[in-house]
């Protein structure tokens, strides 16, 4: 158990509808980070954020959105899905504190989701 | 931007030593990561290298030559539970650049 956890494990839904991944950090990381795991690609890196602000972006597609919450919690927002879309999101979190290494990441165990 | 590059797949024996090469071009580097990910599962941190040389964990090790743009994951006496896809990974920039990843198969 890497102590992040990501809600919902699968998502089914249509083309063109929109859906909220939300993801709890480890405790006491700052930094979370959310990628797409299609069955093609590898893991893509979509965007990170340290401490409630943006940090990095990947490719993240403009129908894609995420945010930081001040309680550190994350969500991951997809609309106009597409049937591209389809994928596993994973998120995942680091600390920088004393000990920690930076690009150590805890992945959460994903979310699925699948646009009919 | 990134460009990692890493075998698709190999195949080894039980007991056996596999070596898994990851080629990269970033435009910073702050470090070569190594992941596993077993199939419909999370990625797991297996080692890293910020410096050039040789980092051992256990049967596990992992190579490092930044004049070259090169890694390695050293994988020693093979056990079936290693078959997984191996993952190479830079760090820089606060992102952490995947490749897409060597799928290893352990037969007995």
């Amino acid at each position: 158990d890497s102590g992040v956890t990501q809600t919902p494990k699968h998502l089914i839904t249509a083309t063109g509808q929109r859906v909220t991944l939300r993801c709890s950090p480890r405790s006491g990381d700052l930094s979370v980070y959310w990628y797409q795991q299609s069955l093609d690609q590898g893991l893509q890196f979509l965007i990170q954020y340290y401490n409630g602000e943006e940090r990095a972006k990947g490719n993240i597609l403009e129908r894609f959105s995420a945010q930081q919450f001040p309680d550190l919690h994350s969500e991951l927002n997809l609309s106009s899905l597409e049937l591209g879309d389809s994928a596993l999101y994973f998120c995942a979190s680091s600390g920088l504190g004393t000990g920690d290494i930076a690009g150590e990441l805890f992945f959460g165990e994903g979310s699925r989701l699948t646009v009919l | 931007g990134q460009n990692i590059d890493q075998p698709t797949e190999m195949t080894a024996t039980e007991g056996a030593i596999v070596q898994i090469n990851c080629t990269y071009q970033t435009s910073g580097f702050n470090g070569l990561f190594w992941y596993q990910q077993h199939a419909g599962e999370a990625p797991t941190f297996l080692s890293y290298n910020v410096l050039d040389g040789l980092e051992e964990k256990g049967r596990f090790s992992s190579f490092l030559s930044r004049s070259k743009g090169y890694s390695y994951l050293l994988l020693k006496e093979l056990q079936m539970k290693d078959s997984a896809s191996y993952l190479c990974a830079a760090f820089n920039d606060y992102k952490l650049s995947f490749g897409a990843g060597t799928t290893v198969t352990v037969r007995a």
